[in-house]
Order: structure tokens, then sequence, then C-alpha cells
């Protein structure tokens, strides 16, 4: 596809599971993010990505949360212990090669529920 | 946390009216970004605005630019029902890679 695909759309899952998220970028897009959106805020950053290294992490909110992209395109973002607070609609983005000058494209995100 | 602030947090207009919505923030910029949002998912960017910019434009879009003031507006003129949406600005701050989002305005086109 030619835009940034979210997999699953929709996540419900019980207090205390595991989830994954995943995220397949733009393709020949170097940089990836994610960001999470609660009810009525605007998104918040939690990790970017140049490749395969996560170059700033200073988002994620709690050592929960944890993404990887080990070849450098798809991105799986792992949250331990699922919270009620973790609630919310995970974005995905990639941009061409990160940097000012990059627009970032989303993803339609996963809307996680933790019942 | 969040730094962009928009204003009015919702704007309900008849179509053919115009939208303006104005957007502040805390820090210093690389560039300004507005984006947009329907059904609470998939963000759209609308348009880019860098920090020696004062004015841009985008077919329907005008985005001004006050660094001194640390202000934004976008202006959608002859709004259409297909522009009902939330709107987002966002900052880009030198040296960084992530966007800053403010909470959002909500613009209602009524037909």
């Amino acid at each position: 596809g030619a835009g940034v695909s979210q997999t699953p759309s929709n996540k419900v899952t019980e207090k205390g599971k595991y989830v994954e998220l995943r995220c397949d970028p733009i393709s020949g897009h170097t940089a990836l993010y994610w960001y999470r959106q609660s009810l009525g805020q605007g998104p918040e950053f939690l990790i970017y990505f140049q490749g395969t290294g996560a170059a700033d992490d200073s988002g994620l909110p709690n050592d929960r949360f944890f993404a990887v992209r080990p070849e450098g395109s798809v991105s799986t973002l792992k949250i331990q212990r699922t919270e009620r607070g973790d609630s919310a609609v995970y974005l995905c983005a990639s941009s061409l090669g990160g940097g000012a000058k990059n627009i970032q494209y989303f993803g339609a995100g996963t809307r996680l529920s933790v019942l | 946390s969040q730094q962009g602030e928009e204003d009015p947090q919702a704007l309900s207009i008849q179509e053919g009216e115009n939208a303006t919505m104005n957007c502040s923030y805390k820090t210093s910029i690389n560039n300004l970004q507005w984006y947009r949002q329907n059904s609470g998912r998939g963000l759209v960017h609308l348009i880019l605005i860098r920090s020696n910019e004062r004015e841009k434009h985008s077919g329907r879009l005008r985005v001004t630019l006050d660094t001194s003031k640390k202000s934004s507006s976008l202006l959608i003129t002859a709004s259409r029902a297909a522009d009902t949406a939330s709107y987002f600005c966002a900052i880009l701050q030198g040296g960084s890679e992530k966007l800053v989002f403010g909470k959002g305005m909500k613009l209602t086109v009524n037909p």
C-alpha cells in the first residue's frame, strides 16, 4: 500500500495482559515515529527510530513500553502488564529521512482498550 | 507535555464561510505544522511553515506565523462540509525530531 499501515485497527485486552501493535511505514522511509493520543487530546510523542535504532525514546512513559524495528522497516510497539490508563489511540508515522524538512505521514492508528 | 494551544477549541460555521484557527506555543521552533484529523484517527498533513517564513498558502489554506508572539493562524477560505474535522497545530523544535501537538480544535461546517 501507499500509506502507513497499522494493525490491528482495534485491540481490546484485559488489565495485566501483554499487547503488540504493528506499524508498516511507507516504503523507503527511514524514519519512524510512535505517538499516543488520549481522548480529547493531541498526539504525544513516544519514540523515534532512524533506521533500526531508537534515536529518541524520551516519550515512553515507563519501562512497560518498548518498541523495536529490527530490520529498519516494520516496527512493533510492545506494552507489558497493560493498565486501564494505557487505553488510547496509538499512532505511527514515517518520514523520508527525518529532519526538519521531512513531513511525517501518519497511519490510521490502533485503538487500544484495556478493560 | 503539549505546547501548542489552539483557539478556539470548537468552531461551527456555515458552508462558504471562512474559518480561522489560532495556535500559540511557548518555545523557539524550527517549523510549525497544521494537521487535520477525521473521526479521531489518522492525521493528514496540511501545511508546514518554517520559522523564517511569515505566510504560506496552499489551495484554500493560508497560514501565518509570528515568531515574536509565538503564534500562528490557519485560515480556511470558502469552507465545505468536508472540512469538518479536528485541526491540530504541531511544532518542531530545533534539533528535535518529535512533533509537539496542541490539544486540537474541532471545526464543524454546516451544509
